[in-house]
């Protein structure tokens, strides 16, 4: 199985301060053929299911704010919040989707200074 | 919009088996594999199975393989997973969650989930 590291585990972050988590895996999640990383980024608000953030490695899904963006290639992704807002609070995740099982990070959780 | 509404969830003793129901809305059911992703209380999430969108193809994390069977109704528009032998390490808040693609490529929605609680 592919593993998944996220760092750090825990942020605390003043608002309009940027936020950036780590990714990394175990092998690469580019697939060649198609040029695609199928890595994906994570929100679960407490209390609250899962919401996708970003998609292949970058692409913003629908309705997340502009400050959030994802890059990175291969084996090390990253996740940015430009300018982080109260609202953002709750528990990140990566989750490769390379190859089945799909794999999580443990988490990273961003609280608000 | 989309819609992904579990059931099925509750009180099981181990060795005992539960069916976790998925009805699916608001996408073109065929188009999309499911996957039923756990949370186990407190922890993080655990991709548990999968199937493609035409159902030809199904997956299993190891751990749950042999024991659980996952299936879909075409015509229904509803994900089952048949979870057999249950065990105390199974108990979890257990999502499904639709696909991008009819095969397995990442998530793109979330249910609310269902509880499993496994215990004598």
């Amino acid at each position: 199985d592919i593993v998944m590291t996220q760092s750090p585990l825990s942020l605390s972050v003043t608002p309009g301060e940027p936020a950036s988590i780590s990714c990394r895996s175990s092998q690469s999640l580019l697939q060649s053929d198609s040029g695609y990383n199928f890595l994906d980024w994570y929100l679960q608000k407490p209390g609250q299911s899962p919401r996708v953030l970003i998609y292949l490695g970058s692409n913003r899904a629908s309705g997340v704010p502009d400050r959030f963006s994802g890059s990175g290639s291969g084996t090390d992704f990253t996740l940015k919040i430009s300018r982080v807002e109260a609202e953002d609070v709750g528990v990140y995740y990566c989750m490769q989707a390379l190859h089945t099982p799909y794999t999580f990070g443990q988490g990273t959780k961003l609280e608000i200074k | 919009e989309v819609l992904l509404v579990e059931s099925g969830g509750g009180l099981v003793q181990p060795g005992g088996s539960l069916r976790l129901s998925c009805a699916a809305s608001g996408f073109t059911f065929v188009d999309h594999a499911v996957s039923w992703v756990r949370q186990a209380p407190g922890k993080g999430l655990e991709w548990v199975s999968a199937i493609s969108g035409s159902g030809g193809t199904t997956y299993y994390r190891d751990s749950v393989r042999g024991r659980f069977t996952i299936s879909r109704d075409q015509s229904k528009k509803i994900v089952y997973l048949q979870m057999n032998n249950l065990r105390v390490e199974d108990t979890a808040l257990y999502y499904c969650a639709k696909d991008r693609l009819p095969m397995t490529r990442g998530i793109d929605y979330w249910g609310q989930g269902t509880l499993v609680t496994v215990s004598s």
